[in-house]
């Protein structure tokens, strides 16, 4: 039973444009939520977090959004650069040290 | 700082051999982690430790031990390999293991189990 899913498994977006990647989440304990991005042979890099009590936090090309009511959130890149092609993996928690991590979404920005 | 290293990058074990995965950081954290990350699975935590001394379960501990002797290191061990247990292996550490902590990704280790 996955508490956390990425249903979109790959991306492939233009330079420039948006990219949206989407997580879900069933379990209604999770209250903090991560988004990490990992490029091949490498472990993943944090990129930005939300907690429950906002509903989006932006920082530079990079927003997410929660939607409690939802238990959906998504990763906004704005524009994308080819160097933003990576596995983008959502994760979340409960603060029992305890994160659960989603499949993953592979994100190909074309140039 | 070096941040998180993991050793061996690579490793090919036979079914029932043991080994040991090293993990170390200095980046003094007292949190740290094990993950295994399968094709179609995301991470799946192994186990966890909240400082020296203390170890505890994650969601796919069976075949695998862990001790946490010191801050900086956190072997995962596993007793007798199975080819369940080939994967790709991730440790990681943060402050506190709060969820506004970043948690730190070593580089992996790619084992194969024959």
């Amino acid at each position: 039973d996955q508490q956390v899913k990425q249903n979109s498994p790959s991306l492939s977006v233009q330079e420039g444009r948006i990219s949206i990647l989407n997580c879900d989440y069933t379990n209604s304990m999770f209250d903090y939520f991560l988004w990490y991005k990992k490029y091949p042979a490498e472990g993943p890099t944090f990129l930005i977090s939300i907690s429950s009590i906002k509903d989006k936090n932006e920082d530079g090309r990079f927003t997410v959004f929660l939607n409690k009511s939802a238990k959906h959130l998504s990763l906004h890149i704005v524009p994308s650069q080819p160097g933003d092609s990576a596995v983008y993996f959502c994760a979340a928690g409960s603060g029992t040290y305890k994160y659960i991590f989603g499949t993953g979404t592979r994100l190909k920005v074309l140039a | 700082n070096a941040g998180v290293t993991q050793t061996p990058k690579f490793q090919v074990l036979k079914t029932g051999q043991s080994m040991t995965l090293q993990c170390a950081q200095d980046m003094n954290h007292e949190y740290m982690s094990w993950y295994r990350q399968d094709p179609g699975m995301g991470l799946r935590l192994i186990h966890y430790s909240v400082g020296a001394g203390i170890t505890d379960q994650g969601e796919v501990p069976n075949g695998y031990n862990v001790s946490r002797s010191t801050t900086e290191d956190f072997p995962l061990r596993l007793l007798s390999a199975a080819p369940s247990q080939t994967s790709v292996y991730f440790c990681a550490s943060s402050y506190s293991g709060a969820d506004s902590d970043t948690q730190y990704f070593g580089p992996g280790t790619r084992l194969t189990v024959l």
